[in-house]
């Protein structure tokens, strides 16, 4: 199985700052027929299921606000929040979809300082 | 617009049975690989396993921790997708999503499957 490490377990950003959360993979999951990273991040917040943010490491989805990045290739990843705001705080949870069993991060809680 | 809506959780006792079931719309149900996923109270995201469409084999497979345990089946006739939990244990108390395949474009609300004696 493909395991992925996230880091940090948690972080605290002040308003308006960046936050910066890392996603590990133990294996490449880059395809290198399409040169597409099968990677997704999502946000979830109390009480609700997960929200997608960005799949194919970088591709943001539909709706989701540019403050939102993903980089990486082939086995190490970041999702990268610029002007933190208060709605972002939530869970990060990294996914990669290269080959079952499809496997999460353990999460990244992201507070307010 | 896509709807999934799991029902079927509750309460059951170690080596218990349950079946969850999913009605999914707003999309091309026949079409679709289908999971789920589960979440643990206050822990991450675990997928449980997936089911291709008919047209693809309709085969199915399974996290570890569930094999041999878990069936996961589709009715495309009426735009349904199970997941019949067998020989349940403690540690699948957990939050029951239905989602589409590979990267989740797509939740349900979840059901809770609690596991208690």
């Amino acid at each position: 199985d493909i395991v992925m490490t996230q880091s940090p377990d948690s972080l605290a950003v002040s308003l308006g700052e960046r936050a910066t959360i890392n996603c590990k993979s133990s294996q490449r999951i880059l395809y290198s027929s399409n040169k597409n990273n099968y990677l997704a991040w999502y946000q979830q917040k109390p009480g609700q299921p997960p929200k997608l943010l960005i799949y194919w490491a970088s591709t943001r989805e539909s709706g989701v606000p540019d403050r939102f990045r993903g980089s990486g290739s082939a086995t190490d990843f970041t999702l990268t929040i610029s002007n933190l705001q208060a709605e972002d705080v939530a869970v990060y949870y990294c996914q990669q979809y290269y080959s079952t069993p499809y496997t999460f991060g353990q999460g990244t809680k992201l507070e307010i300082k | 617009e896509v709807q999934l809506v799991e029902s079927g959780g509750g309460l059951v006792k170690p080596g218990g049975s349950l079946r969850l079931s999913c009605a999914a719309s707003g999309f091309t149900f026949s079409n679709a690989w289908m999971s789920w996923v589960r979440q643990a109270p206050g822990k991450g995201l675990e997928w449980v396993g997936r089911i291709k469409s008919k047209s693809d084999g309709g085969a199915a497979d399974y996290g570890t921790p569930v094999k041999g345990r878990f069936i996961i089946s589709r009715d495309d006739s009426r735009n349904m997708l199970y997941l019949q939990m067998n020989s349940l244990k403690t540690g699948d108390t957990a939050v029951y999503y239905c989602t589409t395949d590979g990267r989740v474009d797509f939740w349900g609300q979840g059901t809770l499957v609690t596991v208690s004696s």
